[in-house]
């Protein structure tokens, strides 16, 4: 199995809180990025990253801000956590930016917004 | 804007079956599409179907992808508990400078003993 490791598997938290997801990868990969899963939407891309520092918007990324300071480690922060925001996140990586099937998914972090 | 749209949303069958499950999409420019299959945790990736390898085949599970009709099926022959699942689709966009997947909603799939 690819070495990804997201933390926290869980939290629940409240409204109006900031939040911080980490995934950290032992691949030396330089794409990394977040998803969300949601029942009925699949897997929605928040924000990528195509090396340290360099970061970029995915298709749901309001509310969402992230940072690449090293590059096995990639931050997902809510700034204010809303309930729109309860999801399952998950975090993958990949060696290459044309995809092909060398996309590796970490285990998620359940997130609760209340 | 990319589009998948997977059929059906669940499905329930007993062990020995063969199950269809479909996959229509519209992308602006298509590089791949990739099946991956998740139990409780991360998607683990099943198969991926190109212009230049519309057919794969796995063990019991095989997937054909028709470019021109925009769709594509995975089959599982002979199926047993361990194949429960949510089996995903996803297109990738290969007119951007990332990675850049549109999944579909998922087909659960249950099998009973």
């Amino acid at each position: 199995d690819a070495g990804i490791t997201q933390s926290p598997r869980h939290k629940v938290t409240e409204t109006g809180t900031p939040v911080t997801l980490r995934c950290h990868q032992t691949e030396n990969h330089r794409y990394m990025y977040w998803y969300r899963q949601d029942p009925g939407h699949g897997l929605r891309l928040i924000h990528y990253s195509y090396g340290v520092k360099d970061t970029d918007k995915g298709e749901v990324s309001d509310g969402y801000s992230v940072s690449r300071s090293k590059t096995e480690d990639f931050l997902l922060t809510l700034e204010s956590a809303t309930s729109s925001q309860t999801s399952v996140y998950f975090c993958a990586i990949s060696e290459s930016w044309t995809l092909s099937e060398k996309l590796f998914f970490g285990s998620g972090t359940q997130l609760s917004v209340l | 804007e990319d589009k998948v749209v997977q059929s059906p949303l669940s499905l329930v069958v007993h062990e020995g079956d063969t199950v269809t499950l479909n996959c229509s999409y519209e992308v602006t420019n298509f590089r791949s599409l990739l099946w991956y299959k998740q139990e409780k945790k991360a998607p683990t990736f099943l198969f991926m179907l190109t212009s230049s390898g519309i057919e794969k085949k796995s063990g019991r599970l095989s997937s054909i992808l028709d470019k021109k009709e925009l769709f594509s099926i995975l089959n599982i022959t002979a199926t047993q508990t361990g194949d429960s699942a949510v089996y995903l689709c996803a297109v990738e966009d290969g007119g951007t400078s990332y990675g850049k997947l549109t999944f579909g909603q998922g087909t659960i799939l249950t099998v009973h003993p």
